[in-house]
């Protein structure tokens, strides 16, 4: 079965260090990859897909194949920033189901 | 941007009974809506996939007789926990499928379950 992996539970920077979340990932296919991101008090909401190969809020992320991850990167984090982020891969064009990563918080200290 | 709606937002009920939380895509029409359960400080766990005009979907270890799905518009599904133990406690937290608007998922606030 797909896997999801999100080794750091949290990860804490200052403002203006750069950022960098890990996501790997286990499956044989070809997964869409996604980035969710819930800040405090607020509904879980999409951040970015790779296939939309964008920078939203300056976060990119790249799909690495080779070594099934999908990282999150920020080179100047902003104390806004601070939240839980999620990972989450979707296999089937059909039901879009989502397997979610156990998420890491990021906490951006001023 | 799409929303989705979630009722009630926080429930507190006695072990035995039944509990109903809708939820509802406000501006777009979801043929396909998902389900998850998510325990304090742990991740989303997909329970099932709601589809319009037939059976749900349940995820291996889930319950069908015990969390009844009901898909029964395009803008509606509810997830009915029936005779609720305190360890259906938890948040649960649906999604819509957008199929007009490139398939991206929107999820609804949350509803958190107590059961005493």
């Amino acid at each position: 079965a797909q896997r999801v992996t999100q080794p750091e539970k949290l990860l804490s920077v200052f403002k203006g260090a750069p950022v960098e979340l890990k996501c790997n990932y286990s499956y044989s296919g070809s997964p869409e990859l996604f980035w969710y991101v819930q800040y405090s008090r607020q509904r879980l909401q999409l951040l970015l897909r790779h296939i939309s190969r964008e920078s939203i809020k300056g976060f990119t992320a790249d799909l690495n194949k080779g070594e099934t991850s999908f990282h999150l990167k920020k080179p100047f984090a902003q104390e806004e920033d601070s939240a839980m982020y999620y990972c989450a891969l979707t296999l089937d064009t059909g039901r879009r189901a989502l397997t979610f990563g156990s998420g890491t918080r990021l906490q951006v200290q001023p | 941007g799409a929303v989705v709606s979630q009722h009630p937002s926080r429930v507190i009920c006695k072990s035995g009974t039944s509990v109903k939380i809708e939820c509802r895509s406000l501006d777009f029409q979801a043929t396909t809506m998902f389900w998850y359960r998510q325990f304090p400080k742990q991740s989303l766990m997909l329970m099932a996939t709601s589809n319009e005009g037939s059976k749900a979907t349940y995820e291996q270890g889930v319950e069908k007789d015990k969390f009844l799905i009901n898909h029964a518009s395009l803008t509606l599904s509810t997830l009915t926990v029936t005779s609720a133990h305190p360890e259906d406690s938890s948040f649960y937290i649906c999604s819509a499928r957008d199929w007009q608007g490139g398939n991206e998922q929107f999820f609804g606030p949350g509803t958190r379950l107590t059961v005493l």
